[in-house]
């Protein structure tokens, strides 16, 4: 099973900063690495796959980079609606599809 | 526009069956070499991936739960079910059902979400 990790646990941040998360997996996936953004009460939203490719309606602000075994998410410009978990996610293996515990964004 | 929407059960007991279903609207089931997958939440906690079928029916099952889970499909209602047996306190999560929008971009990830459904594995 690949593991994946994610850092920082919490990260604190005000409106208008940047901020960056990373993602780790246990063996290379390539670039088979997925980003959701997921707050109190809703289901997960799907930002990047393909570890840099937004997905539908997700705005410039948010861009993935990375391949191999060390993914990173930023956000741009911290907008207040940007305030959620994080998780990562590799599909390089189909037979298990596994999570980062995630990265909670607050103020 | 493709929509999910999980149903069941809110409350299992131990040892028993939990069994949802996830309703396909906009969409069908059976369309274009499509995954339909199942991934829980336990309470504050992260994310897992249940598993998945396709619409030709091939399955998919994380390894750690392979033993307990069944995902299967019902063409004549647009929907797709999870049955996982043997439940425990620790079965106690939100269930999601969730889909690729677009399969042939990927399927091993999801931009569809249904709402989630909480089911309490309890006595």
């Amino acid at each position: 099973e690949i593991v994946m990790t994610q850092s920082p646990v919490t990260l604190s941040v005000s409106p208008g900063e940047r901020a960056t998360l990373s993602c780790r997996a246990s063996q290379s996936v390539y670039g088979n690495v997925a980003w959701y953004q997921q707050k109190l009460g809703q289901a997960p939203r799907l930002l990047i796959y393909g570890a840099s490719i937004r997905a539908t309606g997700i705005p410039a602000r948010f861009t993935g980079s990375g391949s191999g075994t060390e993914f990173t998410l930023t956000i741009s410009s911290l907008q207040s609606e940007d305030f959620a978990v994080y998780y990562c996610q590799q599909y390089n293996d189909w037979l298990i599809f596994t999570f980062g515990p995630g990265t909670n964004v607050d103020l | 526009q493709l929509q999910l929407q999980e149903s069941g059960p809110g409350l299992v007991k131990p040892s028993e069956t939990l069994s949802l279903s996830c309703t396909v609207s906009g969409g069908s089931i059976t369309s274009s070499s499509n995954f339909w997958a199942w991934i829980r939440q336990p309470p504050g906690k992260g994310l897992e991936w249940i598993g998945r079928i396709s619409s030709g029916g091939r399955t998919d099952y994380n390894p750690s739960l392979r033993s307990r889970v069944t995902i299967s499909v019902d063409t004549s209602e647009n929907q797709f079910s999870l049955n996982l047996t043997s439940v425990t306190a620790a079965d106690t999560a939100i269930y999601y059902c969730a889909s690729p929008l677009i399969p042939e971009v990927g399927t091993g990830f999801w931009d569809v979400w249904g709402q989630g459904t909480t089911v309490t594995v309890s006595s």
